[in-house]
């Protein structure tokens, strides 16, 4: 089945440090893809999206390239700083069918905590 | 976008008992789902929350244990029956304004069975 493969937390940085956040995925067509972030105590936002390959979605400095040779989403932004601590979420979304609501699937979301 | 309040925030219950979490959203939605999120885990979909009829259920999850209502096109609950510690989770509603729109989270609702 579909499925979001993200790297392991917690990511500890100092602030202006550079963040990669890898995510691959498996899917048997051609999913939407998303970088969710939850900061503590609320719940998910959308950071950014890209519905197909070469599509690079970006938001509030972080980027993130659909890369459909390598199956791959990876998030990054060039100087974190501490309001950036949280946890990011990396999901896939296939297209609607006449089976499907076009279901999100998660991957296991990295934390990420930016010291000072 | 879309706003959507969920009530109550968290809540600490006995095991054995009920909780019923609202879920409201400022304008019409085409689609509700509930998330659970358990601690330290990723966000796992139970149902999608269907207007007027019977929610969808994912594999693993039962009407009996996590019953829903959805009334109208702003209104969902979720009640997690019979609850025991296994139950201790972030319960998150999320909805779509369309069929290729983004979905939008609600605070989500701590839950702790005791």
């Amino acid at each position: 089945g579909d499925s979001v493969t993200q790297m392991e937390g917690p990511v500890t940085l100092s602030e202006e440090a550079f963040l990669t956040i890898n995510c691959t995925y498996t899917a048997t067509g051609y999913p939407s893809l998303f970088w969710y972030v939850q900061y503590p105590g609320e719940g998910l936002q959308l950071l950014l999206k890209a519905t197909k390959a070469d599509d690079k979605g970006s938001n509030k400095g972080f980027e993130a390239t659909y890369r459909k040779e390598t199956t791959s989403f990876h998030l990054e932004k060039g100087s974190v700083q501490v309001s950036d601590s949280a946890v990011y979420f990396c999901a896939l979304r296939m297209p609607l069918t006449t089976d499907s609501w076009g279901k999100l699937q998660f991957g296991a979301g990295t934390q990420v905590v930016v010291t000072p | 976008s879309a706003v959507i309040s969920q009530k109550p925030s968290r809540d600490i219950c006995q095991r054995g008992t009920s909780l019923t979490i609202q879920c409201q959203v400022d304008s019409q939605v085409t689609m509700m789902f509930w998330y659970r999120q358990q601690p330290g885990q990723s966000l796992t979909l139970i149902a999608t929350a269907n207007q007027g009829s019977e929610a969808t259920y994912e594999s693993g999850f039962v009407i009996d244990k996590f019953p829903i209502s959805r009334p109208n096109l702003t209104f969902s609950t979720l009640t997690v029956s019979n609850m025991s510690p296994e139950d201790s989770s972030i319960y998150l509603c999320s909805v779509r304004t369309g069929l290729n729109t983004e979905a939008f989270f609600g605070q989500g609702t701590r839950l702790t069975v005791v």
